[in-house]
């Protein structure tokens, strides 16, 4: 049983177009978080969201907590090449601590 | 600082023989933890350390699966015996401030083969 789902599971877009990458859970979290992943590499932390609603930019990555702190989206502006890679969302409920199922974004020159 | 180092990087093993993992968190971070990444499962959270205290085994597969910290620079994984199903790569990592919504930082990785 996977407790954050994302969707979609695999993306491949153009150069320069926009793209949204969704989290969702039936469950609550005091906080959650947005990683990226390379291939052969550990995962690193874009951003982490602790308030409902919350909204937090990071140049061309825009991410979002739902109200009910059970859901997030990660929005990408003009995507480049670099932003190649798995996008994982993790979140900390009480003592226990989940990723996401992962979203594998390639973007194409 | 060096960051999370683990070893070894690569491991083949033939099955049933006993494999152990090793890593170094990085020093002063006091959460550990252990996960597993498959194609097909994603990234497992298989258990994690608060100051060399086990919190949290619940996503340990089985008896065969055991993790220790017998100090907070070093933690192993170790899986006896081993099955081809635990291919696999294990990544650890290490957090600090207290809490499980701080940034965690991970090692590069140990690609698991048995065959």
């Amino acid at each position: 049983t996977q407790l954050l789902e994302q969707s979609p599971q695999f993306l491949s877009i153009q150069e320069g177009e926009n793209l949204t990458v969704y989290c969702n859970s039936s469950s609550v979290f005091s906080s959650l978080q947005w990683y990226r992943q390379e291939p052969g590499e550990g995962p690193v932390l874009l951003v982490t969201v602790v308030t409902g609603g919350e909204v937090k930019k990071l140049k061309r990555l825009t991410f979002q907590f739902g109200d009910a702190r059970k859901d997030s989206s990660l929005h990408i502006t003009a995507a480049q090449t670099g932003d190649t890679g798995l996008y994982l969302c993790a979140g900390d409920a009480g003592n226990q601590f989940y990723f996401g199922t992962g979203t594998s974004l390639t973007v194409i020159p | 600082d060096a960051g999370v180092i683990q070893s070894p990087r690569h491991e083949v093993t033939e099955m049933g023989q006993e494999v152990t993992l090793r890593c170094k968190p990085i020093s002063g971070h006091d959460y550990l933890f252990w996960y597993r990444q498959t194609m097909m499962r994603g990234l497992e959270l298989l258990i994690y350390f608060n100051n060399n205290v086990p919190i949290d085994d619940s996503g340990m597969p089985e008896d065969r699966f055991s993790a220790k910290m017998p100090n907070a620079s070093f933690s192993t994984l170790k899986i006896q015996p081993s099955e081809p199903r635990d291919s696999a790569v294990y990544f650890c990592a290490s957090s600090n401030g207290g809490s499980l919504s701080n940034e965690q930082f991970f090692g590069p990785g140990t690609r698991l083969t048995v065959l």
